[in-house]
């Protein structure tokens, strides 16, 4: 079974900052999809980015960037330019090739980020 | 229609009732998955449907545990004889691709 690790609990970045969240994945297979999802406190999910793993450029969306190692099976999320709004619960999550369960997610326990003003 | 919804957001039982928890789908988007979140955990995968065939359940879904998507359209989630540990959000998600999901705002469950 594929497991994410997400190994910062909580983050904390100043307003304007840059901070980069961590993620590491265990996985035998070789196409496969990887996100990060942003959970404010009203608990709906948003996603925030995605990176399919035979594309070896980063994603990139607005202030969001990721760092893809498919060799180290890391992916990391990079904020620039933090924002108040931007204070949330982060999840990183893998999706498997199609398999039993059909396209759906494994995620990590979360990182939380508080944003000071 | 411009996302997924649940109903009910909140959900306090008491233990030993049965619970039932609706999700409307993104129109048109053939997958839907339920997901749990208990506190401090990620979502935790426990079901989907494509239209209306449930394909696939966790073991995280006991036999108290039943889903239905009549008409591939909305699904519903069915807690029988709930227990203290059932306490959590359930998340629902739609998609139409593979590889993008579409989440709900969830069904928190509160089991006294």
């Amino acid at each position: 079974a594929q497991t994410v690790t997400q190994s910062q609990p909580e983050m904390s970045v100043q307003e304007a900052e840059t901070v980069t969240l961590s993620c590491t994945y265990d996985t035998s297979e070789s196409d496969y999809y990887l996100f990060w999802y942003k959970q404010p406190p009203s608990r709906q999910m948003i996603l925030v980015i995605r990176q399919e793993a035979y594309k070896q450029q980063n994603a990139t969306e607005n202030r969001f960037s990721v760092n893809f190692q498919k060799a180290a099976k890391s992916f990391s999320l990079k904020i620039s330019d933090s924002q108040l709004g931007d204070a949330a619960m982060y999840f990183c999550a893998y999706r498997p090739p199609k398999g039993n369960s059909g396209y759906a997610l494994n995620f990590g326990k979360g990182t939380s980020l508080l944003v000071t003003p | 229609d411009t996302g997924v919804s649940q109903n009910p957001r909140h959900k306090i039982t008491k233990r030993g009732q049965n619970v039932t928890f609706r999700c409307d789908p993104i129109s048109e988007h053939n997958r839907l998955y339920w997901y749990r979140q208990t506190l401090g955990q990620g979502p935790e995968f426990l079901t989907y449907f494509q239209n209306e065939a449930q394909l696939e359940k966790s073991r995280l879904l006991s036999d108290r545990f039943s889903a239905e998507r009549p008409k591939g359209s909305f699904s519903t989630l069915e807690i029988q004889r709930t227990e203290q540990g059932d306490s959590a959000m359930y998340l629902c998600a739609s998609t139409d691709r593979a590889y993008e999901q579409y989440f709900g705002p969830g069904t928190r469950l509160t089991v006294t």
